[in-house]
């Protein structure tokens, strides 16, 4: 167990869609980043938050958004979903000032959009 | 963050020691190199890091070049559970920000 919670863990949904991945990060961690993995591809950096703040973008699409309640966990809301969006999201979490080797991974949230 | 180049794919016998090259000849001064690993499907791990000194902690050993232009991934004796994409990373120590993921090394190892 990392300490970073990641539910639910699969997700199988229709096109058009929308689905909420949650994320809990690790005590004491004040931000969260999300990430997507297609199927043999790289990671890509999605959305940073940092305390209840968006603090960096990467390539998320206009119909994903994600927020940081003030317990600190993390939503990442994705609809309209299309056969294209079926990846390995990922959360991770950091202290403050993202030290390089202070991130950590949750298991994932697998999403199969059919 | 500066540019890392890593081979795409490796292969390694169980118990033999496994060396995961890393190119980063525009590292900077102030910057780290963070070597993490993914298996498959599971988040990324964090493995180890260092500026110019060589560092040894229990999972793995990490030589970098005097010129710091390079540096290599030890895994004294690879298991099959070390099979994985291992990822090297260059950055500023507490640049705040998130990780940056190339491509990294497909590791097998076989029995």
């Amino acid at each position: 167990d990392s300490g970073v919670t990641q539910t639910p863990k699969h997700l199988i949904t229709a096109t058009g869609q929308r689905v909420t991945l949650r994320c809990s990060p690790r005590s004491g961690d004040l931000s969260v980043y999300w990430y997507q993995q297609s199927l043999d591809q790289g990671l890509q950096f999605l959305i940073q938050y940092y305390n209840g703040e968006e603090r960096a973008k990467g390539n998320i699409l206009e119909r994903f958004s994600a927020q940081q309640f003030p317990d600190l966990h993390s939503e990442l809301n994705l609809s309209s979903l299309e056969l294209g969006d079926s990846a390995l999201y990922f959360c991770a979490s950091s202290v403050d000032q993202g030290v390089g080797y202070g991130y950590t991974f949750g298991s994932g949230t697998r999403l199969t959009v059919v | 963050d500066a540019k890392t180049t890593q081979p795409t794919s490796m292969d390694c016998a169980e118990g033999r020691a496994a060396n995961l090259p890393c190119n980063h000849s525009t590292i900077s001064g102030n910057e780290y190199v963070y070597w993490y690993r993914q298996i498959h499907s599971q988040g990324p791990q964090y493995i180890i890091h260092g500026l110019k000194n060589n560092e040894t902690n229990e999972m793995a050993s990490l030589i970098i070049t005097e010129d710091r232009k390079s540096s290599t991934l030890i895994l004294p004796h690879a298991t099959l559970r070390d099979t994985a994409v291992y990822y090297c990373i260059v950055r500023v120590y507490n640049a705040g920000n998130m990780l940056t993921f190339g491509g990294g090394t497909r590791l097998m190892v076989k029995p």
